[in-house]
């Protein structure tokens, strides 16, 4: 079956230092999308990469899709408490079906 | 626009017990989806529809239904509720993107508790 798997699984950081988290999908993706949970809350869509290497920034957030198509990272810069939360990817497989990754809860300590 | 909208909330059922969660988008969106998520877990595909009249089942189907009457509805049917089915269950919607599928946008979800 698809799998999208992501590390790490845990990440503590300190407020100003950087993350970044690795998502690996087991096939081709057409596009790949990422988001945002924050505690007791609901997945948040952050942004959606379709192009072999495409690199795209939101603020301090730069999400890259990989040139095999296979692959993603997020990586935050100086991170703020703000950024609490767990960050999932997502791949489309067989057109429709929306697969999640394990995802990766990040911690930041002020 | 409401968005996704889940009810209930948060519901507790007795193992055997039948109940169907409701959720509704008024985006008017063609794909839906049902997920789950365990505590401390990731979010597992149970069935979705590419369209009214339209599901098929996702990672984790077994002791599931879903139908599609209409484009703003795609109801979660519990058939026999299990300890097994303890968990925070979303609900999301999209649509197609020049051939991709887009982003979701997902309900506050629905706390189920089987005793």
């Amino acid at each position: 079956g698809q799998q999208v798997m992501q590390i790490p699984q845990y990440q503590h950081v300190q407020e100003g230092e950087d993350f970044t988290t690795y998502c690996n999908s087991s096939t081709t993706l057409s596009n790949i999308q990422w988001y945002k949970q924050r505690p007791g809350g609901h997945p948040v869509f952050l942004i959606q990469l379709v192009k072999s290497g495409e690199v795209k920034k939101q603020k301090r957030l730069t999400f890259q899709f990989g040139e095999a198509k296979k692959n993603s990272s997020l990586h935050i810069t100086a991170t703020q408490t703000t950024d609490v939360g767990t960050y999932f990817c997502a791949g489309p497989y067989n057109t429709d079906k929306l697969i999640f990754g394990t995802g990766t809860r990040l911690q930041v300590f002020p | 626009n409401a968005g996704v909208t889940q009810t209930p909330k948060f519901q507790v059922l007795k193992t055997g017990q039948s109940m169907t969660l409701q959720c509704a988008q008024d985006m008017n969106h063609e794909y839906m989806s049902w997920y789950r998520q365990d505590p401390g877990m990731g979010l597992r595909l149970i069935h979705y529809s590419v369209g009214a009249g339209i599901t098929d089942q996702g990672e984790v189907p077994n002791g599931y239904n879903v139908s599609r009457s209409t484009t703003e509805d795609f109801p979660l049917r519990l058939l026999s509720a299990a300890p097994s089915q303890t968990s925070v269950y979303f609900c999301a919607s999209s649509y197609s993107n020049i051939g991709n599928l887009y982003g979701y946008t997902f309900g506050s979800g629905t706390r189920l508790t089987v005793v």
